[in-house]
C-alpha cells in the first residue's frame, strides 16, 4: 500500500513568489492533517482536514497560507506571497482512525 | 495550552548501554502521548504510544501522570537505534498532534 506522498520534496523560491504544496493521503483516509517544522523550532500543527471541511485551522500562522481539499481526496497548501519566515520542512498526515501516517515533508526555502 | 518538553537536542550513549530519552508535557486533561520516531533519510513514523502499553524494538515508556511525564527506554542501545525521537501528545480521537522539539538520540558503536 502506498503511503502518504507529497510534492515536491524541495521547492526554493523567492520572497514575494507563490507556491504551492501537494498532499496524497492513504487511500480511503478521511482525516488529513498539515504540520510545520520551522528550522530549531518543534513541528507544529497547521490544520485538519475531515474530508474536504476543515475541521480544525487553529494552527494556520496567518492569511497568506491557504489549504485546501476539493473532493476530500488529495490537498494542497498555498502560500502566497511567500515571505522568508516560511521557509522549514512541511509534512501532511493522513489517518482513518487515531494513528496518524506521515508524509516524507516538503523542504521549502524562501530566499 | 498543551505543551511537550524534551530538554534534550542530543544523547549520545555507547552501544549496550541503557538509553532514557526524556519527555515532560503540561496538559489540563487527560491526553494520549506517543513517541515518534524519524531515522535518517526516512519519514516520522509512530514507535508507540502510552495507551498500547506494548514493547517496541525494545523501547518502552511508561506514562506518569503525577510527574507529568513519558519517557522513553530502552536497556541495551544498538546502532541502529540512531535516529530523531519526537515526544508527543494529543486530545485524543482525530485530534491535532503537539509535538516536543525532539531529541537526536546518537549511539557510538
Amino acid at each position: 500500500e502506498a503511503g502518504v506522498t507529497q510534492f515536491p520534496s524541495h521547492s526554493v523560491i523567492e520572497k514575494g513568489q507563490t507556491v504551492t504544496l501537494r498532499c496524497d493521503p492513504i487511500s480511503g483516509h478521511d482525516n488529513l492533517y498539515w504540520y510545520r517544522r520551522v528550522m530549531g523550532k518543534e513541528i507544529k500543527f497547521l490544520l485538519h482536514f475531515v474530508k474536504e471541511s476543515k475541521q480544525d485551522e487553529s494552527g494556520m500562522p496567518n492569511n497568506r497560507f491557504l489549504a485546501e481539499r476539493t473532493g476530500g481526496t488529495y490537498s494542497t497548501l498555498k502560500v502566497q506571497p511567500a515571505e522568508l519566515e516560511d521557509s522549514g520542512v512541511y509534512f501532511c498526515a493522513s489517518s482513518q482512525s487515531d494513528t496518524q501516517y506521515f508524509g516524507p515533508g516538503t523542504r521549502l526555502t524562501v530566499l | 495550552a498543551q505543551r511537550v518538553t524534551q530538554p534534550e537536542k542530543l544523547l549520545s550513549v555507547f552501544k549496550g548501554a541503557p538509553v532514557e530519552l526524556k519527555c515532560n508535557y503540561s496538559y489540563s486533561g487527560s491526553p494520549e502521548l506517543f513517541w515518534y520516531v524519524q531515522y535518517s533519510r526516512q519519514r516520522l513514523q509512530l514507535l508507540l504510544r502510552h495507551i498500547s502499553r506494548e514493547s517496541i524494538k525494545g523501547f518502552t515508556a511508561d506514562l506518569n501522570k503525577g510527574e507529568t511525564s513519558f519517557h522513553l527506554k530502552k536497556p541495551f542501545a544498538q546502532e541502529e537505534d540512531s535516529a530523531m525521537y519526537y515526544c508527543a501528545l494529543s486530545d485524543g480521537g482525530y485530534q491535532k498532534v503537539t509535538f516536543g522539539t525532539g531529541t537526536k538520540l546518537q549511539v557510538i558503536p
